[in-house]
């Protein structure tokens, strides 16, 4: 069937700057989330998970927080280079949907030099 | 991932051809799905399978069938193409989720479909 989708919104940011991307999930019972990146022309690579039972998760140079309480993750990246330009999806896991992650829309960052 | 493979990476066909994408991989996860991407748009779920007998329909099923052939194998056809169809194509894969687990979903390449 027909679906309306949405063009990702853009997030532009300075090289060196640190950037924060945003995501609103729908299931107040998801227990488990994730942040993708895609590069053009690639496949959706795991960057970083969390748990529903923290509240911030960091790896190298990546920050997830999540707050249940308004239903929103971010995504920090630190130091931002270019070879962070890419689009990042958000995916939620919710154990009752036959336990399967449920994708956001995407927001697509673009790094200036 | 090349633990997730895609065949062929593109290809362009005509209105009314069948069409068949095949996916493998590697990771001996039980679950595979398809997903169809858009130019500038985010991802939607075709069809996906749990094991080898469990076919199931997502979002946008309408056009499209998958034959999951063995466990390591997740086909995806397009009976009579259109150009509305054409697209980015993406299998992924992951692990049935156990206690404590999510569903990780690891993607292959991509396959660009052009239908003229």
């Amino acid at each position: 069937g027909e679906s309306v989708g949405l063009h990702l919104p853009t997030l532009s940011v300075q090289e060196g700057d640190n950037s924060i991307i945003n995501c609103a999930y729908s299931n107040s019972a998801s227990d488990y989330f994730i942040w993708y990146k895609q590069e053009s022309g690639k496949g959706p690579q795991f960057i970083i998970d969390i748990r529903s039972n923290m509240d911030k998760r960091q790896g190298q140079r990546v920050t997830v927080l999540l707050n249940k309480t308004v239903k929103h993750l971010s995504l920090q990246i630190a130091a931002t280079q270019p070879g962070d330009s890419a689009v990042y999806f958000c995916a939620e896991n919710f154990r009752g949907a036959g336990n399967m992650l449920t994708f956001g829309g995407g927001t697509r960052l673009m790094v200036k030099p | 991932d090349a633990d997730v493979t895609q065949t062929p990476r593109n290809r362009i066909t005509k209105t009314g051809k069948r069409i068949m994408l095949e996916c493998s991989q590697t990771k001996g996860h039980d679950r595979m799905y398809w997903y169809r991407q858009d130019p500038g748009l985010g991802l939607q779920l075709i069809y996906y399978s749990f094991d080898v007998k469990d076919i199931n329909k997502g979002e946008i099923s309408d056009g499209y069938s998958v034959s999951r052939q063995a466990q390591a194998k997740f086909s995806l056809s397009l009976e009579s193409a259109i150009p509305n169809q054409t697209a980015l194509y993406f299998c992924a894969t992951s692990d049935s989720p156990g206690l404590g687990k999510g569903d990780t979903q690891y993607f292959g390449p991509g396959t660009r479909l052009t239908v003229l």
